[in-house]
């Protein structure tokens, strides 16, 4: 079974860039992910799906300043001109055949 | 628009039973597999069990399989979480989400969730 794995946290200042960065176990390159986001005190939202090829599909709303990307067995969330509203709780998910997996999560914080 | 909402949570005592509903409204629920998923205070997300479109194909985490029962009603729009046995790391926000498709994919909306908690 697949496993994710995610930095427990990152950082930037305000209206910088950072790229969040969901490694699958080897032998799962194939795999696509999603990033979800989870802000304080919220319930998570769906970001979007990244495909091995780095092909992306956005959830609804999702601003154009955050992007998905991949290579070899990472996957990669990257968050262009830093909001306040970013800072939040950021996981990858995957699944298989009957079951579904989540990295650990990433912290982000905006200084 | 999709909207789900959580409810049913409360504090039970350990080996009690509980049912969690999700309301689902704003898409065709018929359509599409749906989750549950929980989150114990102060940790990361963990995928509890999923129910395909029709209800033909349940899966479960180890860590709750024979005790934790999901279910859809058609005609109410509504899915459920039976919850028996329960045990004081079953305590967690748990969170409805509906699947990209029918059987098997990723969460693309989610509910705001509700809490449960198990204690004496």
């Amino acid at each position: 079974q697949v496993v994710l794995t995610q930095s427990p946290s990152a950082s930037a200042s305000l209206g910088a860039s950072v790229k969040l960065t969901c490694t699958l176990s080897s032998g799962y390159s194939n795999y696509a992910i999603a990033w979800h986001q989870q802000q304080p005190e919220k319930g998570p939202r769906y970001l979007m799906k990244v495909n091995s090829d780095g092909s992306h599909t956005k959830g609804d709303g999702i601003p154009d300043r955050l992007s998905g990307s991949s290579s070899g067995t990472e996957r990669y969330l990257t968050i262009s001109n830093l909001q306040s509203e970013d800072e939040a709780d950021y996981y990858c998910q995957t699944w298989g055949t009957g079951y579904w997996v989540f990295g650990g999560g990433t912290k982000v914080t905006v200084l | 628009q999709v909207h789900l909402v959580e409810s049913g949570g409360g504090v039970v005592q350990p080996g009690r039973s509980l049912r969690l509903s999700c309301a689902a409204s704003g898409f065709t629920f018929n359509n599409y597999a749906m989750h549950w998923v929980r989150q114990a205070p102060g940790k990361g997300l963990e995928w509890v069990t999923t129910i395909s479109y029709d209800g033909s194909n349940k899966y479960y985490a180890d860590s709750v399989k024979g005790r934790l029962s999901i279910a859809r009603d058609r005609s109410k729009n509504t899915l459920y979480l039976e919850m028996n046995s329960l045990r004081a790391e079953d305590t967690a926000v748990y969170y409805c989400a509906r699947d990209s498709g029918r059987d098997s994919g990723y969460f693309d909306y989610w509910g705001q969730g509700t809490l449960v908690t198990v204690s004496s």
